[in-house]
């Protein structure tokens, strides 16, 4: 079964640092990986996704995350944090069938203090 | 576009009694529904898929005849928590695929906060 882990259940930061969430996911086959923002009390909002073309995705507010096969992972930067940016994240994985259902990490809270 | 909506947001309900959840896709027709289930400070977990007009698929564990999903229509799907529990209480999001235009991924509402007292 595919699964995905989310390495540190929090990450704090500065404002104006790196940020670098890591997600590593197990599959025999590179499926299809998401990265999600979920503001309190708030649904899920798509920041960026990987579909087998290029292996660095680019996604809003900032975001990217590279894709890695060697090293099965798809961790999640941003140049320089904002307070904005405090919240939230899953890294989720879609198995390669039809199913069109997601697999969710555990989930990263960004602390971005002043 | 691809705008899915959750009603009602925040519910609280008496121990015993059953709550509706409804799922709106506003600007498309979404063909697959998924309804998940968040415990506070976790993640999400997949209850069941539903597709319009046939019965809920769902996930290992989860009791169809305590979480009943109806998918009448293109545009809708609901979810009842029938005799609901205090350990019902929980954050249930919904999540929509269907046909839009340059996009084959899933759509999320915001939520629905279930309290049971």
């Amino acid at each position: 079964a595919q699964s995905v882990t989310q390495l540190g259940s929090h990450v704090s930061v500065s404002e104006g640092a790196l940020v670098l969430l890591r997600c590593n996911y197990s599959s025999s086959v590179p499926p299809y990986l998401f990265w999600y923002v979920q503001y309190p009390n708030q649904g899920l909002q798509l920041l960026l996704k990987y579909t087998s073309a290029a292996t660095l995705v680019k996604g809003i507010n900032g975001f990217e995350a590279e894709f890695k096969k060697s090293e099965t992972s798809f961790h999640l930067t941003k140049p320089s944090a904002h307070m904005s940016d405090a919240a939230e994240y899953f890294c989720a994985v879609r198995p390669m069938d039809s199913s069109y259902k997601l697999i969710f990490g555990s989930g990263t809270r960004l602390l971005v203090r002043p | 576009g691809a705008v899915v909506s959750q009603h009602p947001s925040r519910v609280i309900c008496k121990s015993g009694t059953s709550v509706k959840i409804e799922c709106r896709s506003l600007d498309f027709q979404a063909t697959t529904m998924f309804w998940y289930r968040q415990f506070p400070k976790q993640s999400l977990m997949l209850m069941a898929t539903s597709n319009e007009g046939s019965k809920a698929t769902y996930e290992q564990g989860v009791e169809k005849d305590k979480f009943l999903i109806n998918h009448a229509s293109l545009t809708l799907s609901t979810l009842t928590v029938t005799s609901a529990h205090p350990e019902d209480s929980s954050f249930y999001i919904c999540s929509a695929r269907g046909l839009v235009v340059g996009n084959t991924e899933a759509f999320f509402g915001q939520g629905t906060r279930l309290t049971v007292v």
